[in-house]
């Protein structure tokens, strides 16, 4: 089975601080995505990665930047948080080629003060 | 582009009702769709999945058919329990790439 660990589970933070979450897989998956969730917009796609230094954005990119220096390693970092940013994010990976699903990890709950 | 929409909820039943959850998407080609639960404080699981028109994707008594026609994947049970209380997910996977598109999800809470 595919694993995902997404790091801190929980963060607390002020306006303005940078902030960095991690998602680590266990496998090779090439495909890589972070989600956020919120109350009345199910996940939105904020960017994903297609390989090691590969990445695009999606729906909602701006004030996140991402970075894959790794195969195992997808990180979302916010520059300057504020609290429209207060959320919960979800790290995803694309499993079983060309039909597969995306395999999600636990969530990191960010709260941004 | 692509979308999915979902039926609104919440959704409360009792314990042995028949659940659907309507879920109608958009998308040029041929998408996969799924449907996705999310018990609380945990992250989003597959429940089921079809990748072509008139599969029937199921799991744990849940059942959903791609309809081509109506541009639907209708979740389906027929007697629901207490531990099926969860949000549910539509998803659609783009047929060109790697791209998945969600609904804005159901939550159903199931009563003794």
């Amino acid at each position: 089975d595919a694993g995902i660990t997404q790091s801190p589970r929980h963060k607390v933070t002020e306006t303005g601080t940078p902030v960095t979450l991690r998602c680590h897989q266990t496998e090779n998956h090439r495909y890589m995505y972070w989600y956020r969730q919120d109350p009345g917009h199910g996940l939105r796609l904020i960017h994903y990665s297609y390989g090691v230094k590969d990445t695009d954005k999606g729906e909602v990119s701006d004030g996140y930047s991402v970075s894959r220096s790794k195969t195992e390693d997808f990180l979302l970092t916010l520059e300057s948080a504020t609290s429209s940013q207060t959320s919960v994010y979800f790290c995803a990976i694309n499993v079983g080629g060309n039909t597969g699903e995306l395999f999600f990890g636990e969530g990191s709950r960010l709260t941004v003060l | 582009g692509d979308s999915v929409t979902q039926m609104e909820g919440p959704v409360t039943l009792s314990e042995e009702a028949f659940l659907t959850i309507n879920c109608t998407y958009t998308a040029t080609g041929y998408p996969s769709l799924f449907w996705y639960v999310q018990y609380p404080g945990e992250g989003l699981q597959l429940l089921l999945k079809a990748t072509k028109a008139d599969d029937k994707g199921s799991n744990k008594g849940f059942e959903a058919t791609y309809r081509k026609e109506t541009t639907s994947f209708h979740l389906e049970k027929g007697s629901v329990q207490v531990s099926d209380s969860a949000v549910y997910f539509c998803a659609l996977r783009e047929n060109t790439g790697n791209q998945f598109y969600f609904g804005t999800g159901t939550s159903l809470t199931v009563i003794p």
